[in-house]
């Protein structure tokens, strides 16, 4: 069973359509992230939630918009698309936000291509 | 603001060599530190992790060490193999919650 899942994989869209990107977590994890991988590889934190609560935001620009409908679930819908938000798109989860000792696990990717 | 540097970028080795990674951070206030591997066109898998007040971590043919004072962290691998090949990546978890991730060392294992 996959930990971590989220879907679509591949995504190829056109600038200005609204898209999402689902997450689920099968690990009873009460806490769950974005994260977005640039072209140059670079990992950065956009969005944590913990028990359906957001936690963190990043400067990310307000198309994004997270939703956590359960403890589960976390879903990444964007608005508007623009070319530079082509990137991959991971989902996340551990169990608590402030913890030393909780590994995080990470879902498979969304790769998102704005044409 | 916490920033993770990690050296070399890439490396490429010969299949049986022992190797070393490096990361450095800038605050030592931080919960954790993990390292992944993350495959071409794949997620993330983590690998190690070490908490705070620990030192190192043992998995097989890794070892990591996390020195907090100085701000550094090593990953070794031991006789290297073409399976190990892929991107490594160090990454602290702030007091925040925050995972604040390196560049990655990118790494070839030739047979």
């Amino acid at each position: 069973d996959t930990a971590v899942s989220q879907t679509p994989k591949y995504l190829v869209t056109q600038m200005g359509n609204d898209k999402s990107i689902k997450c689920e977590q099968n690990l009873g994890h009460d806490t769950m992230y974005w994260y977005k991988q640039d072209s140059k590889k670079f990992l950065k934190i956009m969005f944590s939630y913990n028990n359906k609560e957001l936690i963190i935001n990043e400067t990310v620009p307000n198309r994004f918009s997270p939703k956590s409908p359960d403890k589960a679930h976390l879903n990444l819908h964007i608005n508007s698309l623009e070319l530079g938000d082509s990137a991959v798109y991971f989902c996340a989860s551990s169990q608590g936000l402030q913890s030393s000792g909780n590994t995080i696990y990470f879902g498979e990717g969304s790769w998102l291509t704005v044409v | 603001k916490q920033e993770v540097t990690q050296i070399p970028a890439a490396l490429s080795v010969p299949e049986g060599e022992n190797l070393v990674l490096n990361c450095s951070f800038t605050d030592s206030a931080i919960y954790n530190l993990q390292w992944f591997r993350q495959d071409p066109g794949k997620g993330l898998t983590s690998l190690l992790l070490i908490q705070s007040s620990q030192r190192e971590q043992t998995s097989g043919r890794l070892n990591a060490s996390l020195d907090k004072s100085s701000g550094r962290s090593t990953l070794y691998i031991a006789a290297s193999q073409p399976g190990d090949s892929a991107t490594y990546l160090c990454a602290v978890r702030e007091v925040t919650g925050k995972l604040i991730f390196g560049q990655g060392t990118t790494l070839q294992v030739k047979p």
